[in-house]
């Protein structure tokens, strides 16, 4: 059965960047399906930030596009979310997936000084 | 971006008794494969979504029957029959439809 992991720091401060691992089990990145981070804010609001797919092409949201990066590491079937210039509106708890169906347990990430 | 507007916020039920959800779109979920790309989740407290049905109406992998959708191109229904305690959670509908990908705003449910 596919899991997927996240990992990373709980805690960054506004301005730098958050980096994020999504670890695959189960699964081979590149043998298919697109492979998402997904965030939801404190409340209840959901939110789609991107996906590599399993060729490499990427597809962000455009509401993220000059701060996003998604990339992977093939050889430990891992990939990752960059995001730049967070502020305090980027605190939300993170979920990589293999959208629709198979989510990451999350991980919160809080951006405060 | 597609707008999914979800009524009600919350919802309060009776074990036994049945729920609705509703989801309405700003534009037809309907792809041109024929295929309507409404997805429904379910977080349970303390747990990441779990997809409950997938192209408006399939129920996904291990899912009970209790649960089902219908709809048409832009509005959609989940109801969820003899409501048991494990269905509390947050209810989002989603789409898959086109970039970006989008989730309505939630609807929490209660056991009373």
């Amino acid at each position: 059965e596919i899991q997927l992991q996240e990992s990373g720091p709980g805690l960054v401060k506004p301005s730098q960047s958050l980096s994020l691992t999504c670890s695959v089990t189960g699964y081979t990145i590149t043998s298919g399906y697109d492979w998402s981070w997904i965030r939801k804010f404190p409340g209840n609001k959901m939110e789609w930030m991107g996906y590599i797919s399993y060729s490499g092409s990427t597809n962000y949201n455009p509401s993220l596009k000059s701060r996003i990066s998604i990339t992977r590491d093939t050889s430990k079937n891992q990939f990752f979310l960059q995001l730049n210039s967070v502020t305090t509106e980027d605190t939300a708890t993170y979920y990589c997936a293999r959208f629709p169906a198979w989510w990451g347990q999350g991980v919160m990430v809080t951006v405060s000084s | 971006d597609i707008v999914l507007t979800q009524a009600p916020l919350s919802v309060s039920v009776t074990p036994g008794e049945s729920a609705s959800i509703s989801c309405r779109s700003s534009k037809s979920l309907l792809s041109s494969k024929g295929i309507t790309s409404l997805y429904w989740y379910l977080q349970r407290p303390g747990k990441s979504p779990q997809l409950l049905i997938y192209q408006m109406s399939n129920l996904a992998s291990g899912v009970p029957d209790r649960f089902s959708s219908s709809g048409s191109e832009t509005d959609f229904t989940l109801k969820i029959s003899k409501v048991e305690t494990e269905d509390v959670g947050v209810y989002y509908c989603g789409h898959r439809l086109e970039y970006p990908f989008t989730f309505g705003s939630g609807t929490k449910l209660e056991i009373k």
